[in-house]
């Protein structure tokens, strides 16, 4: 069973452009969760999606915003992004969001110069 | 108030010696489940052992043990006979589970403990 995907792998932009982050779950997955990872503020949990709806969000500005389809596929996108939106995203499926595995994928490395 | 607290930011320790990483935490919520995670340097979060609010035991996965004592919320993780590969960032997170219907909350980290094995 393939893993967590998630795409670009390394990403580098500048300050006030937007982004755009996916990630394909396991199959079978139909909830995905989105972290940061930054050498400051740690880990910190993003948004949740299970069946193209968001159900739970963590504490993030509005320029972070995320959808999923209904291939279960994700998708995050920050606006006028902001030197300190430069961090490893991870994003975690799970079958339902209420069981507690969660695989993680491999993250995409974003750099905003 | 921080709802997982990880006190060793790093660690040495030779292989083939145990390694108990500490983590305590921080809940009301009488549902809850209790993670540890790995992270090699290539940046994936590699799942290692689960432990739930109301589990009897505590969790055991090959290696990896998880030592629960509910009353003191700690949750440390204990590695039997370490090996050089398990030099990585250990993360000990938790994920309050919503009684509401909305499904489980996102997992809160902790900061982490860097381990180092030597030979």
């Amino acid at each position: 069973k393939a893993g967590v995907t998630q795409t670009p792998r390394y990403l580098i932009k500048t300050r006030g452009q937007q982004v755009t982050l996916s990630c394909s779950p396991i199959s079978g997955h139909r909830s995905v969760s989105w972290y940061q990872q930054t050498p400051g503020q740690g880990l910190q949990f993003l948004f949740e999606y299970f069946s193209e709806t968001q159900r739970n969000k963590g504490n993030f500005p509005g320029r972070f915003s995320g959808r999923q389809f209904s291939n279960s596929r994700s998708e995050m996108n920050v606006s006028t992004l902001e030197l300190g939106d430069s961090a490893l995203y991870l994003c975690a499926s799970s079958l339902d969001g209420r069981t507690y595995e969660q695989y993680f994928g491999p993250g995409t490395r974003l750099t905003v110069t | 108030a921080q709802k997982i607290t990880q006190t060793q930011p790093g660690m040495f320790v030779q292989e083939k010696e145990a390694v108990t990483l500490d983590c305590t935490y921080d809940t009301s919520d009488p549902s809850y489940g209790l993670f540890w995670y790995k992270q090699p340097s290539s940046g994936e979060m590699i799942f290692l052992i689960y432990q739930g609010s109301y589990d009897q035991q505590n969790a055991t996965e090959g290696r990896y043990s998880l030592n629960f004592q509910k009353a003191r919320k700690s949750a440390n993780l204990v590695i039997s006979a370490s090996q050089l590969g398990d030099s990585a960032m250990y993360f000990c997170a938790m994920r309050e589970v919503s009684l509401s219907g909305g499904g489980a909350d996102g997992l809160t980290f902790g900061k982490g403990t860097h381990l180092i094995i030597q030979p």
